[in-house]
């Protein structure tokens, strides 16, 4: 299995709060993603880094920002948390290559957010 | 945008029996790679099986198999000789190939639930 680990894995908090999700790899993959999963919309990219300090957006960016300042370590900060929110975020790393390589997506084991 | 359908909400199999989940998708780049994932109640998504578009043959690992037809921008994956185990739900996923850039994010279908019946 990668070496991802995602903290905390539960989290409960009310509305208006400041909340951030770490994501940790132990692989050295230049590339970590941030995806939220929920009921009939599979999963979907919020954020994603390229490299150290190299953020991007993703699909469903509003009401998220990120944060990247080592290569194992991928931050996802809700700045006012809303019930719209509450999901099961994924983070997910990968090495992009050229072709012949194989480069695949690993994911972390999940944290759920509850946003009362 | 690419898209990835799963128009399968639920499926359902009997033990040691064969099934086939459908997925299709919409491109217009010519290089890309397609995956299915397992997600059990654990939660954890589990990467299947993984098609490069550039290959012309199925890939296959173990029990699982796929059926690549690129002109038809379709993706279905059988399960043969279904365990309990294989009981979760299978999420399609679409990238593009590499290009130079910086976005490789997947895109997912919303899911297959595959239920195994002892």
């Amino acid at each position: 299995d990668a070496g991802i680990t995602q903290s905390p894995r539960h989290k409960v908090t009310e509305t208006g709060t400041p909340v951030t999700l770490r994501c940790h790899q132990t692989e050295n993959h230049r590339y970590m993603y941030w995806y939220r999963q929920d009921p009939g919309h599979g999963l979907r990219l919020i954020h994603y880094s390229y490299g150290v300090k190299d953020t991007d957006k993703g699909e469903v960016s509003d009401g998220y920002s990120v944060s990247r300042s080592k290569t194992e370590d991928f931050l996802l900060t809700l700045e006012s948390a809303t019930s719209s929110q509450t999901s099961v975020y994924f983070c997910a790393i990968s090495e992009p290559q050229g072709r012949g390589n194989q480069e695949t997506q690993y994911f972390g084991p999940g944290t759920r957010l509850l946003v009362l | 945008a690419q898209t990835v359908t799963q128009s399968q909400p639920e499926m359902s199999v009997q033990e040691a029996e064969t099934v086939t989940l459908s997925c299709t998708y919409d491109t217009s780049e010519s290089d890309y790679y397609l995956f299915w994932y397992k997600q059990p109640p654990s939660r954890q998504m589990i990467l299947v099986i993984r098609q490069e578009a550039y290959k012309q043959q199925n890939a296959t690992e173990n029990r699982f198999s796929v059926n690549f037809q690129k002109a038809a921008k379709s993706f279905s994956l059988k399960i043969s000789d279904s365990q309990l185990g294989d009981a979760a739900m299978y999420f399609c996923a679409y990238r593009r190939g590499w290009s130079g850039g910086s976005n490789y994010k997947l895109t997912f279908g919303k899911g297959t639930l595959l239920t195994v019946n002892p």
